[in-house]
């Protein structure tokens, strides 16, 4: 089966980088893809690795390491509005199962 | 991207009444639509695979007699939940892939969700 583990909270400084670390779990590894969720909104796709290394999109990165079943979301510039809960996902067959997600509260 | 739209946003129902969800996708055709739901600052936690023109795969765990699934045509899912209870007020939130943009496999695009309350 597939579990994936990363931590529940996460605070930071406005401005600030933070790091949101998930290791996996899986019976046949497709690539980590990561999600944002603001509160009472739907998942918006953020970022995917399917390779070992980084993958920058603007103020965010992704990390993947497959040898160590391990990935990251890195926000860069942190803004208020970044307050919002991150999912890792992997696929499993052709569905997506979702990580339990991490809630980032941003301090002024 | 794709858009995903979702109807209703939410509704308040009396326990043993059923309640419809429609998800549409409106710029795609999507032969596979999924289901999630969630409960307040948990995760999604996938209920069943919705296939256009052959029957949802559930989850272990799902009552597919409780949770019934139609998709009818390449852009409309519907779940029904029948002879609701209270237990089953939560956000269900519908997503479908686009295969032929994106990351493909790897990305799903989501609906608003709906708030499901039952009274």
């Amino acid at each position: 089966g597939q579990s994936l583990e990363q931590p529940s909270e996460v605070t930071a400084v406005e401005g600030a980088i933070v790091q949101i670390n998930c290791t996996y779990q899986t019976s046949g590894f497709y690539g980590l893809s990561w999600y944002q969720q603001h509160d009472g909104g739907a998942p918006t796709f953020l970022s995917y690795n399917g390779l070992d290394g980084l993958e920058e999109t603007g103020r965010f990165s992704s990390f993947l390491s497959r040898s160590d079943s391990y990935g990251y979301l890195l926000l860069q510039e942190l803004q208020m509005k970044d307050s919002a809960s991150y999912f890792c996902a992997v696929r499993r067959d052709d569905k997506i199962i979702f990580g339990k997600g991490t809630r980032l509260h941003i301090l002024p | 991207g794709a858009v995903v739209s979702q109807h209703p946003s939410r509704v308040i129902c009396k326990s043993g009444t059923s309640v419809k969800i429609e998800c549409r996708s409106l710029d795609f055709q999507a032969t596979t639509m999924f289901w999630y739901r969630q409960f307040p600052k948990k995760s999604l936690m996938l209920m069943a695979t919705s296939n256009e023109g052959s029957k949802a795969t559930y989850e272990q765990g799902v009552e597919k007699d409780k949770f019934l699934i139609n998709h009818a045509s390449l852009t409309l899912s519907t779940l029904t939940v029948t002879s609701a209870h209270p237990e089953d007020s939560s956000f269900y939130i519908c997503s479908a892939r686009d295969i032929a943009g994106g990351s493909g496999y790897n990305e799903q695009f989501f609906g608003p969700g709906t708030r499901l309350t039952v009274l």
